[in-house]
């Protein structure tokens, strides 16, 4: 079955810089992967997805690129804000019923 | 707006409880899920269903049942309730390769 890998598990940084989150992932077959964002005491929403049949998604100031050769994906958020700070999961699932694997989670700091 | 929702915010039980926990969604989604949420361990999926009155294991199924008799309403069972599934549950739901969508969770306490 699929497997995820998420790294780093912590993550600081200052206000205005930028911060990258990398996640890998084990099953050819994945097709669609989201990133979600909980803050919090709330619910995981999600923020970006990406479908295989594209590189790289841009929503604002976060973006998120696949590599199907290398089987990983990133998200990169750029001029970050202290309301940037939340734990952030990547996910890998394809377009049919099974469930979507998540990763263990990014927790990110942003330092005013 | 796709909304999930679940019965209690927080929940305090005894050991050796039967606990239910629900779970509804409005989007006539056929896919719905119950996580278990633990600091360092990420989501665990417990179990999960594709249709009305069908089910299948997740990960950590042991000490869990769930029930779907109706499509909208997806509900977590602890048969016998143990310090040990003290923990935040998160219900979601999701139309098949579609983005799926999370309830605000429910915090269980079992004393």
């Amino acid at each position: 079955g699929e497997n995820v890998e998420q790294h780093p598990s912590t993550l600081s940084v200052q206000e205005g810089d930028s911060a990258v989150i990398k996640c890998t992932y084990s099953d050819s077959a994945s097709n669609y992967f989201p990133w979600y964002k909980q803050e919090l005491g709330k619910r995981p929403q999600l923020i970006i997805d990406i479908r295989s049949n594209v590189g790289e998604k841009k929503d604002q100031r976060i973006a998120v690129t696949l590599n199907k050769t290398a089987k990983h994906f990133s998200l990169h958020i750029t001029e970050t804000q202290p309301e940037d700070s939340a734990v952030y999961f990547c996910a890998a699932g394809d377009s049919g019923n099974t469930p979507l694997v998540f990763g263990k989670g990014t927790r990110l700091s942003v330092i005013a | 707006d796709v909304k999930v929702t679940q019965s209690s915010r927080y929940l305090v039980k005894r050991t050796g409880e039967k606990v239910f926990l629900e779970c509804v969604q409005d989007m006539d989604h056929e896919n719905m899920f119950w996580y278990r949420q633990d600091p360092g361990l990420g989501l665990r999926l417990i179990y999960f269903s594709y249709d009305v009155k069908m089910k299948e294991k997740g990960d950590i199924p042991e000490g869990y049942s769930v029930s779907r008799e109706k499509k909208e309403r997806f509900s977590l069972i602890l048969e016998s309730a143990s310090t040990n599934q003290t923990s935040m549950y998160l219900c979601a739901s999701r139309r098949g390769g579609q983005p799926q969508h999370f309830g605000d969770g429910t915090r269980l306490s079992i004393l």
